[in-house]
């Protein structure tokens, strides 16, 4: 069990909005830590979709946010695409491990 | 343009050993924190090993003592040489590059393909 906790799955309707969430704790988002997020489609390697919290990199659509609050960080996915059917995991850092990357356990996003 | 390629995976009995290759292209491995995850079938993403820029090195405690990282800044190439394999270390292994975040944190920009590693009898 991660100690970063996402739910197992998520789902909507095209052009619903949908969020995930990532619920730590004081030793890593609650701690001020920083937490990104990946996206990784079935066969291939994750993709940086979110970093810093709120950042997307240069070519990521605006559809995709990124936001935290207290322990917890959320991924927020607007107007949802088929092609926005994946898996998506956030990383933060913990600060009560020997070494402090730390993943969450995953959510597939499935389209209705 | 930022490229990483991951070499060397296959299928290995237990307790055998694998090195496998990150060639990078397109910046520096020596001056970059990178990092071995793995994703076991079906399974979320695991840290296995990273290496800072510094050349600081750190294992997971699940292959603490039988795995290795390495890099050859003449090739610009990490490696991760996986000693006495176990079933469950049956993963595709992924290399990435770090970036800074901020403190001692790290988020990863770039990712290899990944490579398969099945350790069965």
């Amino acid at each position: 069990q991660s100690v970063l906790t996402q739910p197992p799955s998520v789902s909507g309707a095209p052009g619903q909005r949908v969020t995930i969430s990532c619920t730590g704790s004081n030793s890593n988002i609650g701690g001020g830590y920083d937490v990104h997020w990946y996206q990784q489609f079935p066969g291939t390697a994750p993709k940086l979709l979110i970093y810093r919290n709120s950042n997307r990199p240069s070519g990521v659509p605006d559809r995709f946010s990124g936001s935290k609050s207290g322990t917890s960080a959320s991924l927020a996915i607007t107007g949802l695409q088929a092609e926005d059917e994946a898996d998506y995991f956030c990383q933060s850092y913990d600060n009560s491990l020997s070494i402090s990357v730390l993943f969450g356990g995953g959510t597939k996003l499935t389209l209705l | 343009e930022v490229r990483l390629v991951e070499t060397g995976g296959g299928l290995i009995q237990p307790g055998g050993s694998l090195r496998l290759s990150c060639a990078a292209s397109g910046f520096t491995v020596s001056d970059t924190y990178m990092i071995w995850v793995r994703q076991g079938p079906g399974k979320g993403l695991e840290w296995v090993s990273l290496i800072y820029s510094g050349g600081s090195t750190y294992l997971a405690d699940s292959v603490k003592g039988r795995f290795t990282i390495s890099r050859d800044n003449s090739k610009n190439t990490l490696y991760l040489q996986m000693n006495s394999l176990r079933g469950e270390d049956t993963a595709i292994y992924y290399c990435a590059k770090g970036e800074f975040s901020s403190y001692d944190e790290y988020y990863f920009d770039s990712w290899g393909q990944g490579t398969l590693v099945t350790v069965s009898s």
